[in-house]
């Protein structure tokens, strides 16, 4: 199936330092999605984008829909531990009660001690 | 509050035996439910998704197959697994008007 393109795949940062991912596609969504998973567990919904140009914060995340429609990204600023996992973006066009969601190929997000 | 049951957590099952994983939401009428498959380090692979009672579509072609017997469960199956049916199985529900929200997985092995 259909897959977005996400990166990167992988980073490897120090704690306190800031993140960035994107997702691109080249298909349109009027919503897009970022989740994080941590290993052997359900992905999480960290935030949820409706509008393009939205700009949407939960704590040190900030995620970003691009005006295109076809990208989004996700900052984290000032890493901790427990940021350690994989984030996963996901689009969708949530209009008639039938939506599905397309996912990103992840990005795994090490912190080096 | 909405919940998300499935199990099991973890599931070893031999090559040519059945399948059967099952999910139920609680808190919410007629979700939408889907069926991921996530493999080892990848990303999530839609295999099945339903908007009612007894109505399945089907994403890719496979040896697995989905049954919806009541509102809120989701039923996973498979008569004779292969070893390529090893992977995360992820479980979401949605109201059809909101993003998905996912069931803690089975870790499928196929030995």
């Amino acid at each position: 199936g259909q897959q977005l393109n996400q990166s990167p795949q992988s980073m490897f940062i120090q704690e306190g330092e800031d993140v960035s991912m994107n997702c691109t596609s080249s298909s349109i969504f009027n919503t897009w999605l970022w989740y994080k998973q941590d290993p052997g567990e359900g992905p999480v919904l960290l935030i949820a984008l409706y509008k393009a140009g939205e700009l949407t914060s939960n704590g040190r995340l900030t995620a970003q829909f691009g005006i295109t429609r076809k990208d989004s990204f996700l900052n984290i600023s000032a890493s901790i531990p427990s940021d350690v996992g994989i984030y996963f973006c996901a689009g969708a066009n949530i209009n008639f009660g039938n939506e599905k969601l397309t996912f990103g190929t992840g990005t795994r997000l090490t912190i080096i001690p | 509050s909405q919940t998300i049951h499935q199990w099991p957590a973890t599931l070893v099952q031999p090559v040519g035996s059945p399948l059967s994983l099952e999910c139920t939401v609680e808190g919410t009428s007629n979700p939408n439910l889907y069926w991921y498959r996530q493999a080892a380090g990848r990303g999530l692979q839609l295999l099945f998704y339903s908007v009612g009672i007894g109505q399945i579509s089907s994403e890719v072609p496979q040896n697995l197959s989905a049954s919806r017997p009541q509102d809120r469960q989701f039923i996973l199956s498979s008569k004779k697994l292969l070893l390529s049916d090893s992977g995360f199985y992820l479980c979401a529900w949605s109201t059809g008007h909101s993003e998905a929200f996912f069931g803690q997985g089975t870790r499928l092995t196929v030995v």
